[in-house]
């Protein structure tokens, strides 16, 4: 059973417009939500994180919006770049174990 | 800080033949450290978790003895494909975290061809 769901798999996006990911949980005892950007050939890089007694969080340009009632969360980006051309995941944790979902791939069209 | 470093970044080796994967904390020191396996275009799948100085624990699924998880320090762990076949090439990423915390930092990964 998978235990995070991420949504889309994949995402077209113009240069200054804002990127979407949709990720959702079942297990409600997760208590951290980060996102990772992956570049091929590269380890994920932590990109934001949050918990779940906050509804947003907001780094740069990057904003986690966290609903807890519906177990969702989202990853927006603001004004996209072509450099944010990536593949991005969503994990949830409790205790250390994180469960991934399946990724999203991102193509920022300059 | 929080760095996390893997060696080799690619690694080819015949069929039968055994490699050692080693993944370091640079700045800091790792209470815990995950090996995770990832094919292409696919999500990470987590192989087993392992705390310094005990055994790892695998994954339901992971042959314990094929993937020989040894973390020997609070910066050092290492993973050995043992008797590698084809079908254990993959890209193996390592993650580590601090103590009193849960973020999880992630190495470039090492990319595994079994000829």
């Amino acid at each position: 059973q998978q235990q995070v769901k991420q949504s889309p798999q994949s995402l077209i996006v113009q240069k200054g417009g804002i990127s979407i990911i949709n990720c959702a949980y079942e297990n409600t005892a997760f208590d951290y939500f980060p996102w990772y950007q992956q570049f091929p050939g590269k380890g994920p890089a932590l990109l934001i994180a949050i918990r779940p007694d906050v509804s947003e969080k907001k780094e740069g340009r990057f904003t986690i919006s966290f609903n807890k009632s519906a177990k969702q969360f989202s990853l927006h980006i603001m004004d996209s770049q072509p450099g944010d051309s990536a593949t991005y995941f969503c994990a949830a944790a409790h205790f250390n174990k994180f469960y991934f979902g399946s990724g999203t791939k991102l193509n920022v069209k300059p | 800080g929080a760095v996390v470093s893997q060696h080799p970044s690619r690694v080819i080796c015949k069929s039968g033949t055994s490699v050692k994967i080693e993944c370091r904390s640079l700045d800091f020191q790792a209470t815990t450290m995950f090996w995770y396996r990832q094919f292409p275009k696919q999500s990470l799948m987590l192989m087993a978790t392992s705390n310094e100085g005990s055994k790892a624990t695998y994954e339901q699924g992971v042959e314990k003895d094929k993937f020989l998880i040894n973390h020997a320090s609070l910066t050092l762990s290492t993973l050995t494909v043992t008797s590698a076949h084809p079908e254990d090439s993959s890209f193996y990423i390592c993650s580590a975290t601090r103590l009193r915390g849960n973020e999880q930092f992630f190495g470039p990964g090492t990319r595994l061809t079994v000829l």
